[in-house]
C-alpha cells in the first residue's frame, strides 16, 4: 500500500525559510496536498498541487514535486511565530486520503 | 455555512461502556471520513463513506460501528470502548475534483 514519509521535527528562526519534506511510494494520485493543524485544532488545507506540475507558488508558501524521485516539498518563506504547527503531506489512495506522520515545525523569535 | 461539526468535544469513558460520536457537514459533500489521530502516527483511516447508503473500512476499523444516516451525518460508535481507543478522532467530508477534505475540529476521547 501507499506510504507516505515526513522528517517529524523542524525548527527555525523568525524570518528564516522553512523547508518541509515528503517522500511517498505510489504515484498515481493525480493531487498532492500539504494539511496544516494548529495546537488543538482540526486539519486546515494549505495547498495542493496538481500531479503533472512541478511547483506550485501561493504568496509565502511554494510547493516543488519530484514525480521521478517521489519527493514532495513545502517552503514556507518568511516564517513567522503563527507558522508554528504541524504540518501533513497527503496523497490519495485508493478512496480516502494517505497522510504522513506530520512534521512538527517550531519558529523561535 | 458551519462547515463539519462534531459532537462532543471531550469525553470520558471507562472500559467497556459505549458512545456514539456524532459528526454533520452542512456542505452537500457526498464523502465523510473519520480518522484517529495518535501522538506519533499521523492520521489513520477508520472508516469512510463515499456516498449516503455505502460505508467501508479504514486501516483500523476494528472496536468501531459506522452509520451513514443521511447525507449530512456520519456517527461512530464505539460498543465497548477500551484503553487504546484513547485519541482525537476526527470527522472529514470532501468535495471536487480536488478531492479537498473539510476536517471538523475533533473528539478528544479517554477510555480509563
Amino acid at each position: 500500500g501507499e506510504d507516505v514519509e515526513q522528517s517529524l521535527f523542524l525548527s527555525v528562526r523568525e524570518g528564516d525559510s522553512s523547508v518541509i519534506n515528503c517522500t511517498y511510494t505510489d504515484s498515481s494520485s493525480t493531487y498532492l496536498y500539504w494539511y496544516k493543524q494548529e495546537p488543538g485544532a482540526g486539519l486546515q488545507l494549505l495547498t495542493y498541487i496538481f500531479s503533472n506540475m512541478d511547483m506550485k507558488q501561493d504568496q509565502r508558501l511554494t510547493v516543488l514535486l519530484n514525480k521521478k524521485d517521489k519527493h514532495l516539498s513545502l517552503r514556507i518563506a518568511d516564517t513567522q511565530t503563527g507558522d508554528s504547527a504541524i504540518y501533513f503531506c497527503a496523497l490519495k489512495g485508493g478512496t480516502a486520503l494517505i497522510f504522513g506522520k506530520g512534521t512538527t515545525l517550531s519558529v523561535s523569535s | 455555512n458551519a462547515g463539519v461539526t462534531q459532537t462532543p468535544k471531550f469525553q470520558v469513558l471507562k472500559t467497556g461502556q459505549s458512545m456514539t460520536l456524532q459528526c454533520a457537514q452542512d456542505m452537500n459533500h457526498n464523502s465523510m471520513y473519520w480518522y484517529r489521530q495518535d501522538p506519533g502516527m499521523g492520521l489513520r483511516l477508520i472508516y469512510y463513506s463515499a456516498s449516503e447508503g455505502t460505508t467501508d473500512k479504514g486501516e483500523v476499523p476494528n472496536g468501531y460501528n459506522v452509520s451513514r444516516l443521511n447525507k449530512r451525518e456520519f456517527s461512530l460508535r464505539l460498543e465497548s470502548a477500551a484503553p487504546s481507543q484513547t485519541s482525537v478522532y476526527f470527522c472529514a467530508s470532501t468535495i471536487g475534483q480536488q478531492e479537498t477534505q473539510y476536517f471538523g475540529p475533533g473528539t478528544r476521547l479517554l477510555v480509563l
